[in-house]
């Protein structure tokens, strides 16, 4: 089943522009991840932020979490046409196993030339 | 080796066929995952395997069939598929155990039932 819900569910912007997307979820949760994913194909891993985590930096991505509302952010800073993709948020609420992550429905982002 | 191995990357089926899919990674991982991904939608947990023994399984339909032969490869045989099982079919694999990193997800298997 599906953890939470994203949005926007499709983001047009500029290049050079920043990009901010939302995930929401529903259960506590270990960790959450963000992925991208290019033209259906697989998924790249972006970032992990632990739950007792609040921010999260890595090259022009900036990751926030909050667990008292159940809500992460994704920022990525100077967009550029590359990053045109999916975007992905997944929650992992194993406590110590494998339990397989839970993804949000994703936002499409497209960066115009 | 940092990656996912998928293969083959494309597979058209008819509902009587057997066919499978396979994944192989040399990371050392000992938690391999399939995920089923319909268009414009999240991908979906099928299975998981976790030291080479089936921990999850997602109430998949039994004409899904998945298969550890060892830490390395993860196998989905498929059998008597209908049309709305055509999809894009995503492996992964992960450390057991608090995560540090991600999942390392393969590039997929666009699987077309006809």
């Amino acid at each position: 089943s599906q953890q939470g819900e994203e949005d926007p569910q499709a983001l047009s912007i500029q290049e050079g522009e920043n990009a901010t997307m939302n995930c929401s979820y529903k259960t506590s949760i270990n960790n959450l991840q963000w992925y991208r994913q290019n033209s259906g194909r697989g998924l790249v891993h972006l970032i992990l932020i632990r739950s007792n985590e609040r921010e999260k930096h890595s090259g022009r991505l900036r990751v926030t979490l909050d667990t008292s509302k159940k809500s992460s952010s994704l920022l990525i800073t100077a967009s550029r046409a590359a990053d045109t993709a999916s975007y992905f948020c997944a929650t992992d609420d194993s406590g110590g196993g494998a339990d397989g992550l839970t993804f949000g429905k994703g936002t499409h982002l497209i960066i115009q030339p | 080796d940092t990656e996912v191995t998928q293969t083959p990357k494309h597979l058209v089926m008819g509902m009587t066929n057997k066919k499978s899919l396979k994944c192989e990674q040399h990371m050392g991982h000992r938690a391999m995952y399939w995920y089923k991904q319909k268009a414009k939608k999240p991908p979906e947990l099928m299975f998981v395997y976790s030291y080479e023994k089936l921990s999850i399984n997602e109430s998949v339909p039994s004409r899904f069939s998945p298969e550890c032969p060892n830490s390395s490869l993860l196998n989905l045989h498929l059998h008597a598929l209908q049309p709305e099982d055509s999809a894009l079919y995503l492996c992964a694999s992960s450390q057991v155990g608090p995560a540090q990193y991600g999942y390392t997800f393969g590039s997929g298997t666009r699987l077309t039932v006809v």
